[in-house]
Order: structure tokens, then sequence, then C-alpha cells
């Protein structure tokens, strides 16, 4: 049973170009969460997903950040004209549909570094 | 808003030894509690939750009481091994319709031989 997969595992982009991070959610799960870690701090909450829809992306900063989840194919974090303060460690989680159940699976996570 | 606040670290111990982070917490409502553990390069893992007051979470010989009257949730285990060296995060969920994770800062344990 495959777990949460992520890749890139690591991403080196310099200043001004985009950033892809794609995130396939463990089979049979149709919610997904990102979230970012910066150096030396605890996981910051972004965006929750479930498929075609974002429900909830009260964590993502305004502008160069945009986040979906097709029907088809994996979730995508997209982060235009990067900054060196966007590098940090991306973690993509999911969980399964049902209601009542808390718990969420994580990825190993994409390490973006900006130059 | 929702926050957790726990122990700064680091922490090291000797194999053996006991372990205590404490971890408090404010929310609206009843959250379920969490910790997860971060190994060196990896992503989260989850070690254990409580959904409600007074549920004690246990594993691998980890445990956390969920304490609503102090609003804390602090983890202990009786002998620590040098494998249990890793970075350790509470979290919180306020649960309803959105399960987004409310983390603390983390504490790194660092366990010697």
């Amino acid at each position: 049973n495959a777990g949460v997969m992520q890749n890139p595992r690591h991403l080196v982009r310099r200043r001004g170009q985009e950033a892809r991070l794609r995130c396939s959610p463990m089979k049979g799960h149709s919610h997904v969460y990102w979230y970012r870690q910066l150096p030396e701090e605890g996981l910051k909450f972004m965006v929750y997903l479930q498929k075609e829809n974002i429900i909830d992306e009260s964590g993502m900063p305004k502008e160069r950040f945009s986040a979906e989840f097709p029907k088809e194919g994996p979730s995508i974090l997209r982060i235009q004209q990067v900054v060196r303060g966007d590098s940090a460690a991306y973690f993509c989680a999911s969980s399964p549909p049902s209601k009542g159940r808390h718990e969420q699976f994580f990825g190993p996570g994409t390490r973006l570094t900006v130059l | 808003g929702n926050s957790v606040t726990q122990m700064e670290g680091p922490v090291t111990l000797s194999e053996e030894a006991f372990l205590t982070i404490n971890c408090t917490y404010t929310a609206t409502g009843y959250p379920s509690l969490f910790w997860y553990v971060q190994y060196p390069g990896e992503g989260l893992q989850l070690l254990l939750k409580a959904t409600k007051a007074d549920d004690k979470g246990s594993n691998k010989g980890f445990e956390a009481t969920y304490r609503k009257e102090t609003t804390s949730f602090h983890l202990e285990k009786g002998s620590v091994q040098v494998s249990d060296s890793a970075v350790y995060f509470c979290a919180l969920s306020e649960g309803g319709s959105n399960y987004k994770l409310t983390f603390g800062k983390g504490t790194l344990l660092t366990v010697n031989p």
C-alpha cells in the first residue's frame, strides 16, 4: 500500500523562476493538505483541497502561490516568480473521505531551495 | 485562533532515561490532539492521538493524556532509546469538516548511548 508520494524530493530554482510541487495522495484518499516548514519552525498550514475544489486556502500567501487537485492526477502546488524566502520544505498530507477520520498521512516532502 | 505551545528544545537524554515533552494548546471547541515524529530527512509520522478529554493515546512506549482542564497533552516515555532521536511535534485539529492541523514548533530529542 503506497504512501503519500511527493516529487521532486529536492528542487532548486533561481529567483524569478516557477516551482511546481506534486503530491499523489494515498489510494482512496480524496483530501489533500499542503504545509510549509521554514527552517527551525513547525509546519504551517497552507491549503486544504478535495478533488476539484479548494476548501480552505487561509494559509496561502495572496500572491504567487496557487494549488489545485484535479479530478485525475496529482495535486500541484505552484509558486510563481520564486524568491529566497520561499526556500522551505513543503509537505503534503492526505486523509480519507469518511467523517470522523482525523488522521493525516504525510509525504516525505519537497525541499525547495531558491538561489 | 488556535495555537500550540511546546517545550523548547533541544532535549538531550541518556538511553533509558525518562522523557517528558510539554505541550499546551489554545483552541475553540473540542479539538483532537496529536503527536507527530519527524526523523532526519523524512516526513512526519503520526505517533499517537487523542480525540476527546481524558483519552490517553499510546504507541511504541510513548503516552500522552488529553487534559481539558489544563489544556495540555504532554508526551512521556519511561525509557528512551537511541532510535527515538528525532523531532517531535504536538498538533491539534478542530475537526468538524476541516481537519487542518496547527503545529507547535517542534522539540529536537537526542538520545545518547
